[in-house]
Order: C-alpha cells, then structure tokens, then sequence
C-alpha cells in the first residue's frame, strides 16, 4: 500500500522567509496530492492540490510541485506571516475509486515575528 | 448542508462502554471518509463509503469498531468495549466522488475514554 514520508516534522521561520515542506510517496499509481493546513483544535482544511498531469501549480503564496519520477512532492510558502503557524499534512491518493488519503505525519510551521 | 457535521463535538465515556459518533455529509457528496487523529499524530484512515458499494473497512484497527451509512447520506461509527487506547479525534471526510475529489472534513469528535 501507499506510503508517504514527510519533512520536516517541525520547521520554525521568521516573519518574511520562505518555507519548504517535502513528502515523499511510495506508490507510483498514486495520482492525487493535497496539502491541508491544521490549526490547533480546528479541522484539517485543504490549501491547495495537484495531479499527476502538472507539474507546479501556484495560489498566491503557496506553490507545489511534483517530481513524478522522483516521487516526491513539495509545498512552498514565500512571504510567511504569522498566521501561517499551524500543523501541515501533505496526502496522497491513487487513482481507483474509492482510495482514501493516505497522509504524511505532519509539519508543525512556526513563523515568529 | 454548508460542511460536513460530526456530533457530538466530544464524548467522555467510561472503559468498556459503547460509543456512536455521526457524521452528517455535504449535501451532494456520495463519498465519505473516517479518520482518526491521535494527539500531535497524523490522520489514520478507518473507513470509506462510496455510494451503494461496499464499504472498503481495510483500515479499522480491530473489529470492536464499525460503520454504517443509511440511505447514501449520514454515517455512523460505532466502537463497541471501548478501550483507552480509544481515545482521539474522529475525523469525517467527504468528496463530491471517489476519485481524486478534494476531501472537506468536519470539526470532528473528540473522545476520551477513562
């Protein structure tokens, strides 16, 4: 079954910086990739997604990308505030119906200002 | 409905008793999801209910835990003998199809078993 390493388990940053969670997944049929953010006590929110068939894809400050061949997959914050403290998960999922998410162990971002 | 609604919010019961948390789907949504979340872990997948299909039950933990869908909407999960080891956040997905859908969760319920 699907794998999926992720890292860092905790990352802090200043105000300002950029930053970079990676995940790696281990089934190659796995076709689906979102990231969700959680903020403590609250529900996992999705953030931002991708498939197979693309390579990047930006929302505002947060990008991802996907090496295929590599298997590996990584979210980018730039310009961090704040209020982008929280656990982040990254998910993978193949391409049958009804395969559930299968999430990385989460990223604790701490950004100080 | 607006997002997917669990009830209750939490739930403190005593070792051994049984417990039922319910998960009400995104009108609309034929696939549903559950998760459990323990504290400062990740999400275990549990259960998923894709329309009229059988339910693919490969990640219940053992077989003191259940679910059930009536009617391709409301969810149930039901742990029998309830253990300490119980204890955790149960998380509800749901998709507008089983296939790579974005998955939206509800606030889930949080469950403590003395």
């Amino acid at each position: 079954g699907e794998n999926v390493e992720q890292h860092p388990s905790t990352l802090s940053v200043q105000e300002g910086d950029s930053a970079v969670i990676k995940c790696t997944y281990s089934d190659s049929a796995s076709n689906y990739f979102p990231w969700y953010k959680q903020e403590l006590g609250k529900r996992p929110q999705l953030i931002i997604d991708i498939r197979s068939n693309v390579g990047e894809k930006k929302d505002q400050r947060i990008a991802v990308t996907l090496n295929k061949t590599a298997k590996h997959f990584s979210l980018h914050i730039t310009e961090t505030q704040p209020e982008d403290s929280a656990v982040y998960f990254c998910a993978a999922s193949g391409a049958q119906a009804g395969t559930a998410l299968i999430f990385g162990k989460g990223t604790t971002l701490s950004v100080s200002s | 409905g607006a997002g997917v609604s669990q009830s209750p919010s939490n739930k403190v019961t005593e070792k051994g008793k049984d417990v039922e948390l319910r998960c009400d789907p995104i009108s609309g949504h034929t696939a549903l999801y559950w998760y459990r979340q323990s504290l400062g872990q990740g999400l275990e997948f549990l259960i998923y209910f894709q329309g009229n299909s059988a339910p693919d039950k490969s990640g219940l933990p053992s077989d003191r835990f259940s679910a059930e869908r009536t009617g391709g909407s409301v969810s149930t999960l039901t742990i029998q003998r309830t253990q300490q080891e119980d204890s955790a956040v149960y998380l509800c997905a749901s998709s507008l199809t089983g296939r790579s859908q974005p998955q939206h969760f509800g606030d889930g319920t949080r469950l403590s078993i003395l």
